[in-house]
């Protein structure tokens, strides 16, 4: 059974620095891998979608990476803002076929600070 | 385009009554997937469904829960006899199920649902 595991759980950061989240997940035979962004009351947002073929993604000050033999993924954010502030999930598909049913990780909760 | 919409937003139950939630997803999407939030459990699967059929509902957690889904589009989720351990946040999410962008899925706002 897949398991998703982000750390930090929360971090907070001054505005403008660079930031790392971390994802792991033990099996390594996915077919992709979503970040997702989640305001407070809201629903998610996706972010990056990287094929297992891909070692990266980029979109604007966000940049996420995938390793899959080592089971790792990261969402690099630069030159963070307070309106980055929200909790940052990643997720895998556990399903076969045409099912792609995500697993998901608990979140890192990002606050950047003015 | 429109993005996944669900109603209601909010929803305030008493214990033992039903609720029904509704998901319109992406025109085109074929892949519907339903999910729960809540705080102790984080996000988890509950149904997914492949047009108007329901390949997989392993993560629907008792048989007070079902789903539908009809025309290829619009799905409800039906909570019957609502118990104070079904308040979550209710997420509804569609997919391509093939070629390019296939997987990748869109959600919508949810429905915070609470049972008192």
């Amino acid at each position: 059974k897949q398991e998703v595991t982000q750390i930090p759980a929360a971090l907070s950061v001054p505005e403008g620095e660079n930031l790392v989240l971390n994802c792991s997940f033990t099996d390594s035979a996915i077919y992709n891998l979503q970040w997702f962004r989640q305001d407070p009351g809201k629903g998610l947002t996706s972010l990056l979608l990287i094929q297992s073929s891909q070692r990266e993604q980029t979109s604007g000050r966000l940049n996420a990476s995938l390793d899959k033999s080592s089971g790792r993924s990261t969402l690099y954010i630069a030159a963070s803002q307070p309106g980055d502030s929200a909790t940052y999930l990643c997720a895998v598909p556990e399903g076969g076929g045409s099912n792609y049913k995500l697993t998901f990780g608990k979140g890192t909760l990002l606050t950047v600070n003015p | 385009g429109a993005g996944v919409s669900q109603s209601p937003s909010n929803k305030v139950t008493e214990k033992g009554k039903d609720v029904e939630l509704r998901c319109d997803p992406i025109s085109g999407h074929t892949a519907l997937y339903w999910y729960r939030q809540s705080l102790g459990q984080g996000l988890e699967f509950l149904i997914y469904f492949q047009g108007n059929s329901a390949p997989d509902k392993s993560g629907l957690p008792s048989d007070r829960f079902s789903a539908e889904r009809t025309g290829g589009s619009v799905s409800t989720l039906t909570i019957q006899r609502t118990q104070q351990e079904d308040s979550a946040v209710y997420l509804c999410a569609s997919s391509l199920d093939s070629g390019q962008g296939a997987g990748e899925q869109y959600f919508g706002p949810g429905t915070r649902l609470t049972v008192t």
